[in-house]
């Protein structure tokens, strides 16, 4: 089956520590996202790729970095100036731009904790 | 640029009463129209989408979605609900036609069901 994978599920680390987390997709899919959830506050984008080896800030980018090496993966790294990093973090991938089905599809998400 | 409005950031409801969670937009162009749902601790599932055609679309569990181009609206309905319905509801746009890559969310609606 198709789709995207997210590890861990849940994630803690000290405060001060970079941590890293994975999204894998098997889709074929050129684009992928990162987005945070905090309670109350949607879905906010942090990273955006459309294609290897580029990628674009996003809304909250700052404290936040990420790779695109390899089409089926993406992930992010939380570094140690990101000042809330407790949070929610979904990954999601779209397929081609002008074809269907146009909507993205998520990974089942990294509850991220830093005490 | 787009925009998407969920009014209710919550709805509680009783089991196997209808329900509508509105969603409004605002967009210079033309736009594909999407509902998601999150239940707790997992990503993001798509329950319908509108791309063209007739304005009623169906979608999984029993939820239906109008689309309204003059009052650029997208409401979610669902005549009768269950307790499993509980879970948190995202409207999203995308520009039709164009390379744009990024779906645009509202802050979401908690559904509440209780007995």
């Amino acid at each position: 089956d198709g789709g995207i994978t997210q590890s861990p599920k849940y994630l803690f680390r000290k405060e001060g520590q970079n941590v890293t987390l994975s999204c894998e997709q098997n889709l074929n899919h050129d684009a992928m996202y990162w987005y945070r959830q905090d309670p109350g506050q949607g879905l906010r984008l942090i990273y955006y790729s459309q294609i290897v080896n580029d990628f674009q800030k996003g809304d909250i980018a700052e404290g936040y970095s990420v790779s695109r090496e390899k089409k089926e993966s993406f992930p992010l790294t939380v570094t140690s100036a990101q000042k809330n990093p407790t949070a929610f973090y979904l990954c999601a991938s779209m397929g081609p731009t002008r074809d269907p089905p146009y909507e993205q599809y998520f990974g089942p998400g990294t509850r991220l904790t830093v005490t | 640029a787009q925009s998407v409005t969920q009014l209710d950031s919550q709805v509680p409801v009783f089991e196997e009463a209808p329900v509508e969670l509105r969603c409004n937009y605002s967009s210079s162009v033309s736009v594909y129209l999407f509902w998601y749902v999150q239940y707790p601790n997992q990503g993001l599932q798509l329950l319908l989408k509108y791309l063209s055609g007739s304005t009623l679309v169906k979608g999984i569990n029993g939820f239906e979605a109008e689309f309204n181009k003059s009052q650029t609206s997208f409401h979610l309905r669902k005549p009768s609900v269950h307790i499993s319905d509980t879970a948190e509801y995202f409207c999203a746009v995308r520009p039709m036609n164009t390379g744009f890559q990024k779906l645009v969310f509202g802050t979401g609606t908690r559904l509440l069901v209780s007995p």
